[in-house]
């Protein structure tokens, strides 16, 4: 049973350009929240997706986007990268919008440079 | 908002037990977990507690909740080298439908 996997693992891109990240949910789970791991800090909630609409949002710019296909598989899009955006961007599936127990993916490693 | 506090070092020897500490403010949080990251990795949730909960025992695992301080704790007995990484402890908001962690406790094992 595969868990949740994230797609690439590393990723370097400069100021200004555009990045999409993938995630594909843990078999049997239908929700996907994603996450930003700043370099010592905690992970910080982005956002949720559940029915493949955006369901809850933290504090992050329009810059941040999203998508969840019909196969529970999701997106995140970060447009006019900033430094600030290099992080470890990490991907949660659970079962249902109101499960608590996630299970995280291995991340994505995001240099801007 | 929600802050979850954690102190940032921890060190012990091989066999000892670790207590890792963490404070957080929400009182409505109904779940508070705990997570372990080593390097280079993803988040493996380790164990979590029901907030109408004082204690959850798994194998070496000891979680302890105090309410009404707002104070949570992991003890991990006869810690193994293979233990060292950071942990975050956390907790679930209802509101938000989201996970709000605390900084991280490296945990540091020495031989």
């Amino acid at each position: 049973d595969a868990g949740v996997t994230q797609s690439p693992t590393h990723l370097i891109k400069t100021r200004g350009q555009q990045v999409t990240l993938r995630c594909s949910p843990k078999s049997g789970h239908d929700t996907v929240s994603w996450y930003q791991q700043a370099l010592g800090q905690g992970p910080q909630f982005i956002f949720q997706y559940y029915e493949e609409e955006e369901r809850q949002r933290g504090n992050f710019p329009d810059r941040f986007s999203g998508h969840q296909f019909p196969n529970y598989s999701s997106e995140l899009n970060v447009n006019a990268l900033l430094l600030g955006d290099s992080a470890l961007y990490l991907c949660a599936s659970s079962l249902g919008l109101m499960n608590t127990e996630a299970f995280f993916g291995q991340g994505t490693r995001l240099t801007v440079v | 908002g929600e802050d979850v506090e954690q102190s940032l070092f921890l060190s012990v020897r091989e066999g000892d037990s670790s207590v890792i500490n963490c404070t957080y403010t929400d009182s409505s949080s109904t779940y508070l977990y705990w997570y372990k990251q080593e390097p280079g990795a993803g988040l493996q949730l380790l164990t979590y507690i029901f907030s109408n909960m004082d204690m959850k025992q798994d194998q070496r695992l000891t979680v302890l909740l105090n309410k009404k301080d707002k104070h949570l704790s992991l003890r991990i007995a006869d810690t193994q080298t293979g233990d060292s990484a950071i942990y975050f402890c956390a907790e679930w908001d209802n509101a938000g439908n989201m996970l709000t962690f605390g900084g991280g406790t490296r945990l540091m094992v020495k031989p």
